[in-house]
């Protein structure tokens, strides 16, 4: 089974209005780490948010948060006001346990494309 | 800080070749991860390493494909020979220890080597 599944391959969005990307993850874990990533068209991989499993309140980082649904497996990045300079791959990654090797998951990205 | 450093940034090689990536983490960082992005595949981790010790090299493809890592401030990878299904972006990435009151830390990753093999 996959660890980390994004079903969006493509997104578009309205400059100015949010976006929802989907992220669902598979683990028996009680404990571990999701993230996100963008990754503009020059290349680099950027972080942008943090969710820990233990952690109650839903991550938020600027325009970026994170709609943790632990019981649903669910961790979806949602960028209000989109800018054009979001237009990028978006890549949902798990940590799991110190127990399980302490390695990291990467979904197949979702490309995001902001419309002026 | 400079952030994870690799080198070569671009590599043209022929079929046949010996191929050899650099990495150098963050300072402090204990662990390091190699991966590959194409198009097809996406991103795989390919080897990670802790505290200089590979972990798990489970990701890497074939054994013409070998990693290193000699000291906490330098790792390789190397494919010998090289073959035009090789062609992609390696990145590599680090992460520290524990700190601050998170569970886990982010990964930092290089700004990757594109390789094309001919």
């Amino acid at each position: 089974a996959q660890k980390i599944t994004q079903t969006q391959p493509g997104m578009f969005v309205q400059e100015k209005e949010a976006v929802t990307l989907d992220c669902t993850y598979d683990t028996s874990d009680q404990s571990y780490g999701l993230f996100w990533y963008k990754q503009p068209s020059s290349g680099e991989m950027i972080f942008l948010i943090y969710q820990g499993s233990y952690d109650e309140q839903n991550a938020t980082e600027g325009r970026y948060s994170l709609n943790f649904q632990k019981a649903r497996k669910s961790a979806n990045l949602v960028i209000s006001a989109s800018q054009l300079g979001d237009s990028a791959m978006y890549f949902c990654a798990m940590r799991e346990g110190l127990n399980t090797g302490n390695q990291f998951y990467f979904g197949t990205g979702t490309s995001l494309t902001v419309i002026p | 800080d400079a952030g994870v450093i690799q080198s070569p940034r671009h590599e043209v090689t022929e079929m046949g070749q010996e191929v050899t990536l650099r990495c150098k983490p963050i300072s402090g960082h204990d662990y390091l991860f190699w991966y590959r992005q194409t198009m097809m595949r996406g991103l795989e981790l390919l080897i990670y390493f802790n505290n200089n010790v590979p972990i798990d090299d489970s990701g890497m493809p074939e054994d013409r494909f070998s990693a290193k890592m000699p000291n906490a401030s330098f790792s390789t990878l190397k494919i010998q020979p090289s073959e035009p299904r090789d062609s992609a972006v390696y990145f590599c990435a680090s992460s520290s220890k524990l700190a601050g009151g998170r569970s886990y830390n982010e990964q930092f990753f290089g700004p990757g080597t594109r390789l094309t093999v001919l």
